[in-house]
This record gives structure tokens, C-alpha cells and sequence, in this order.
């Protein structure tokens, strides 16, 4: 299946700083989806993208898909201490394929 | 959203044993569910596609005599981790989706131990 390489592996942020997360293919996705993964949880979903250079915004994060729709990237704007966690990116119809996720700490 | 539970949340069993892992979808029908796998700071790993009434999709790699999968009814799949080692020991996530472009509700996961 398609894999979708993410980067960077860990992010650590002074809280109020910004955060990016991205996410690569070598080939066309049909769409993608981000998840956010709290400590000890499990995967919640965020958003899901689907049309070429769309960009969707949820308070402070922001989601965009490339032009080629091979790329992806998630931004938190002013992070905040609740943002704590793994950020995943996954794709596929069917079944999803996760990136390797980002671990975002935040020193308050 | 859509909720999914997972019954254990936690499980520990002597080396052996088999543990019986329950995914429900409480509020909505699912065709299909999935089973995941994920070890300490690493990503989800797809293990398996559960259908219901049909035999289960197995990922490269994964033991189908290993991980047995039945998906009775459309709220309901099993994971049986038959045999199981200390190697076995992580984190199971089912999820399902409600159909569309494949959008996935998790379960809470099941932290199985194997001593």
C-alpha cells in the first residue's frame, strides 16, 4: 500500500510557539486524514482532506493538502499545553496507512 | 461521532494463554472494522481488515493462525490472540468507519501484558 512518511519525529515547543507537522508520498493520495493521540489514549480524528491545494482550519490548527496531493501538513498556531500528543497522519479509502507520527511536548 | 468501545481495556495472562479482545460499534453499523497494533512511542500498525461475515484481511506479516478475527455481526468484532508470549504484549486499537472516504472512530485501545 501507499506509505505516507512523516516528519519530525519529536517536536519539543515553548508553549505559545508554533507547531508544524508534515506529511509525504511519493505517490497521489486520494485523500488524508490527521489524528491526534493524547498520552495513553487512543487515535482521535481531527479532519479529513480530500481536494487538491484544500486548506481547512480548526481554531488555532490549520490543515492543508498539496497541489499534487502528495503532501499534507498540520499547524498549530500558539501552542498550548492541551496540544500535548502525537499527531498522525494516515490515508487510504478503506484502510488507513499512518504515517510514523510526530510527538509534540510542550514546556509550559 | 461515532463510538466505538473495546473490552478489555487491560489485560494481563501468563505466557500460553489466549486473550479474547471484544470492538463494538455502539451507535452504528460497521461492514468492516480494523485491528491495530502499536508498541510504546511507535505508530499504528495495520494488522488486520475485519469483515463482517467473510474471512478477515490479514496485513504482510501477521499471523492469521495467530490472530484470529471473526466479525459475527455488524457491531461486533473479536480479536483472539491464541498462544499468547511476552512478544504479543502491547496495544490493540480497533476502529471502524461509517463508510464514505474512510474517516475511523477508534476504540480505546487494549493494553494486553503477557508475563
Amino acid at each position: 500500500g501507499q506509505q505516507v512518511m512523516q516528519i519530525p519525529q519529536y517536536q519539543h515547543v515553548q508553549e505559545g510557539e508554533d507547531f508544524t507537522t508534515y506529511c509525504n508520498s511519493s505517490t497521489t493520495l486520494s485523500n488524508i486524514q490527521w489524528y491526534k493521540q493524547r498520552p495513553g489514549g487512543h487515535p482521535v480524528f481531527l479532519i479529513q482532506l480530500v481536494k487538491s491545494g484544500e486548506v481547512k482550519k480548526q481554531k488555532r490548527l490549520t490543515f492543508q493538502f498539496g497541489e499534487a496531493k502528495k503532501n499534507s501538513s498540520l499547524h498549530i498556531t500558539a501552542t498550548q499545553t492541551t496540544d500535548v500528543g502525537t499527531y498522525f497522519c494516515g490515508q487510504g479509502a478503506q484502510k488507513l496507512v499512518f504515517g510514523q507520527g510526530t510527538r509534540l511536548t510542550i514546556n509550559p | 461521532g461515532a463510538v466505538v468501545s473495546q473490552h478489555p481495556s487491560r489485560v494481563i495472562c501468563k505466557s500460553g494463554t489466549s486473550v479474547k479482545i471484544e470492538c463494538r460499534s455502539l451507535d452504528f453499523q460497521a461492514t468492516t472494522m480494523f485491528w491495530y497494533r502499536q508498541f510504546p512511542k511507535q505508530s499504528l500498525m495495520l494488522m488486520a481488515t475485519s469483515n463482517e461475515g467473510s474471512k478477515a484481511t490479514y496485513e504482510q506479516g501477521v499471523e492469521k493462525d495467530k490472530f484470529l478475527i471473526n466479525h459475527a455481526s455488524l457491531t461486533l468484532s473479536t480479536l483472539t490472540v491464541t498462544s499468547a508470549h511476552p512478544e504479543d504484549s502491547s496495544f490493540y486499537i480497533c476502529s471502524a468507519g461509517t463508510g464514505g472516504h474512510g474517516t475511523q472512530y477508534f476504540g480505546p485501545g487494549t493494553r494486553l501484558t503477557v508475563l
